[in-house]
């Protein structure tokens, strides 16, 4: 199977510092990884799409200089959350497509992130 | 725009059989998927559609008429551990995946 895994899986941290969450695609490659964040009782909000070697594209909305992605190498996506304020925090999920070897187009999600900004 | 609507919340009994539709208006079509969430945890995969008709695998099952932009999951011989929120996707020309708000389950012992 396709395994994606978050890091950390909840983060507690005070208003103004930064939060870095990491998504590793385990046992595959991925060209493209998906970052979504999903507040209490809604559906997930997609918020940047990453890519390998280039720049994310994020969603209307969504502020880039707020919301980093880095997508370095084909197995590892970061998000890092700046200057955090109690209004991000959500659960934050990433998704990945596999490069070569699936027959659909499913996205493996990561078990997500819990951020609480105090 | 692109829109899916889905209810938003659906009760059933323990050992019934439970629908939950899902219709969709987007920009093109390249697949369906249905979704389920437990809560505070990550969407796991159920099913893919791209094809009009019907999908069984075990206890659930999915259709899709691309005619009419529909698609249901059924689940059948419900059990409690089917207490979750079902989410139905549309990937759309652009293969970016549009997705509905989510159908909450409550199953009744």
């Amino acid at each position: 199977g396709a395994v994606v895994s978050q890091h950390p899986s909840w983060v507690i941290c005070k208003s103004g510092t930064s939060v870095k969450i990491e998504c590793r695609s385990l046992d595959f490659q991925a060209t493209t990884m998906f970052w979504y964040r999903q507040f209490p009782k809604q559906s997930l909000m997609l918020m940047a799409t990453s890519n390998e070697g280039s720049k994310a594209t994020y969603e209307q909305g969504v502020e880039k200089d707020k919301f980093l992605i880095n997508h370095a190498s084909l197995t590892l996506s970061t998000l890092t959350v700046t200057s955090a304020h109690p209004e991000d925090s959500s659960f934050y999920i990433c998704s990945a497509y596999p490069v070569t070897g699936f027959s659909s187009y499913e996205q493996y999600f990561g078990p997500g992130t819990r951020l609480t900004v105090t | 725009g692109q829109n899916i609507d889905q209810p938003t919340e659906m009760t059933a009994t323990e050992g019934a059989i439970v629908q939950i539709n899902c219709t969709y208006q987007t920009s093109g079509f390249n697949g369906l998927f249905w979704y389920q969430q437990h809560a505070g945890e990550a969407p796991t995969f159920l099913s893919y559609n791209v094809l009009d008709g019907l999908e069984e695998k075990g206890r659930f099952s999915s259709f899709l008429s691309r005619s009419k932009g529909y698609s249901y999951l059924l689940l059948k011989e419900l059990q409690m551990k089917d207490s979750a929120s079902y989410l139905c996707a549309v990937l759309d020309s652009n293969y970016q995946l549009i997705w509905g708000a989510g159908t909450k389950l409550i199953i009744k012992p």
